[in-house]
């Protein structure tokens, strides 16, 4: 079946300038994550969704990012005024009722 | 004291042998653990979960202590193809889940 698909698959943009990144889970997976991948290191934790809601926004850096789940489906996750440290690897990954996650292919941010 | 701690490597073991590596934890609340692999520029994929009794896949072997704190991987016969990083993780809770920084491993031939 389908998996996580998530886009663009690469961005390349200026600074200051606002990206929104997209992310469509497995269908029926209930919960959503976004984590960051800087080159050689480990993920980085941003935010989850069960449903619509997101309980746990604790990982979001600054309060220029955001992201929001509409329809229990596909999720955004929008940068506003875009930092050259915000450049990464941005993942998303959706489970059902396990832990387990699947992740998808990932965006790959750049900011110049 | 990082929550999840692994050791970043890298293994470099020639194709044949078999190598081990460690994840130690700190949240003695952690739930459920498991072994992802992640390959170069790749997303990463779900290897093993990891069981309190020890679980095997083919040449896989995961444990888990829970009284020192810790899980492991064991690659038996180890293939040109197991060369990845492999993450650690731990789940308290939905909104609770680490990830390590994972093991680098590249098997030569």
């Amino acid at each position: 079946g389908a998996g996580v698909s998530q886009s663009p698959s690469n961005k390349v943009t200026e600074k200051g300038k606002d990206v929104e990144l997209r992310c469509d889970p497995i269908s029926g997976h209930t919960a959503l994550y976004w984590y960051r991948q800087s080159l050689g290191q480990g993920l980085e934790f941003l935010i989850y969704f069960q449903g619509n809601s997101a309980p746990d926004k604790s990982g979001l850096p600054s309060d220029r990012f955001s992201a929001e789940r509409t329809g229990g489906s596909v999720s955004t996750l929008t940068i506003q005024r875009t930092q050259q440290e915000d450049s990464a690897v941005y993942l998303c990954a959706s489970s059902r009722d396990t832990p387990e996650q699947y992740f998808g292919p990932g965006t790959r941010l750049t900011v110049t | 004291r990082k929550e999840v701690e692994q050791d970043p490597g890298p293994f470099n073991v020639p194709e044949g042998a078999t190598v081990a590596f460690n994840c130690t934890y700190s949240n003695s609340a952690s739930q459920s653990f498991f072994w992802y692999r992640q390959d170069c520029r790749k997303e990463p994929k779900l290897l093993m979960s990891v069981y309190s009794s020890g679980n095997e896949d083919g040449r896989f072997t995961a444990q888990l202590n829970r009284a020192s704190q810790y899980i492991s991987l064991l690659i038996r016969d180890s293939k040109l193809s197991d060369s990845a990083t492999y993450l650690c993780v731990l789940y308290s809770s939905a909104s609770k889940i680490i990830f390590g920084s994972g093991t680098r491993l590249s098997i030569r031939p």
